[in-house]
């Protein structure tokens, strides 16, 4: 059963603009939550995240904010560059010693 | 520091071989993971290790063996391949957490597997 969901499996934003990626999660025991990028070809690379008491966390033109009453959680980039057309996997886990759990991915796409 | 690297990058196996695939770490991390990604599928958790001399079960560990005879070394083993382990393999290792911070994980290049 899936516990971390990624409804959209695509996503297509103007360069400039803002691309917002959505997560969802079914387990309330997950504490930890983290965003990766992956290129074709290329291994999963680590983008940003964040724990079960805050609600925001920045960095450089990525945030990812946090719902824990509707167990969901958002990735926002602004502004939105061609070379962040990648999948977006969003990943969880309900302790810094467990392995994640990751949603099928979003890929998205930033057009010029 | 070459970080996580994994052999080989491409296998083909007919069904009923087996093979070994390599990954190694750098870094002196504890924990280790193998993961597939399938199309629409994600990653999926095989199998994982707490460090040097242990193993343990992920979601999909079944028709594989790991070991961990070298805290720089995880080995994934398919003893008798079939056409479903076709499939992309990651390898990751983990840093450090604690508190409310969460190791980060870094991952291989990948193995992309075919097995006919």
């Amino acid at each position: 059963d899936q516990q971390v969901k990624q409804n959209s499996p695509s996503l297509s934003v103007q360069e400039g603009r803002i691309s917002i990626l959505n997560c969802d999660y079914t387990n309330s025991m997950f504490d930890y939550f983290l965003w990766y990028k992956k290129y074709p070809a290329e291994g999963p690379t680590f983008l940003i995240s964040i724990s079960s008491i805050k609600d925001k966390n920045e960095d450089g033109r990525f945030t990812v904010f946090l719902n824990k009453s509707a167990k969901h959680l958002s990735l926002h980039i602004v502004p939105s560059q061609p070379g962040d057309s990648a999948v977006y996997f969003c990943a969880a886990s309900p302790n810094s010693g467990y392995a994640l759990n990751f949603g099928k991915g979003t890929s998205l796409l930033v057009t010029p | 520091n070459a970080g996580v690297t994994q052999t080989p990058k491409f296998r083909v196996l007919k069904t009923g071989q087996s093979m070994t695939l390599l990954c190694a770490q750098d870094m002196n991390h504890e924990y280790m993971y193998w993961y597939r990604q399938d199309p629409g599928m994600g990653l999926r958790l095989i199998h994982y290790s707490v460090g040097e001399g242990t193993t343990a079960k992920g979601e999909v560990p079944d028709g594989y063996n790991v070991s961990r005879l070298k805290k720089q070394n995880f080995l994934l083993g398919l003893e008798s391949a079939a056409p479903s382990q076709t499939s992309v393999y990651f390898c990751a290792s983990r840093s450090p957490g604690g508190g409310f911070v969460i190791g980060e994980q870094f991952f291989g290049p990948g193995t992309r597997l075919t097995v006919l």
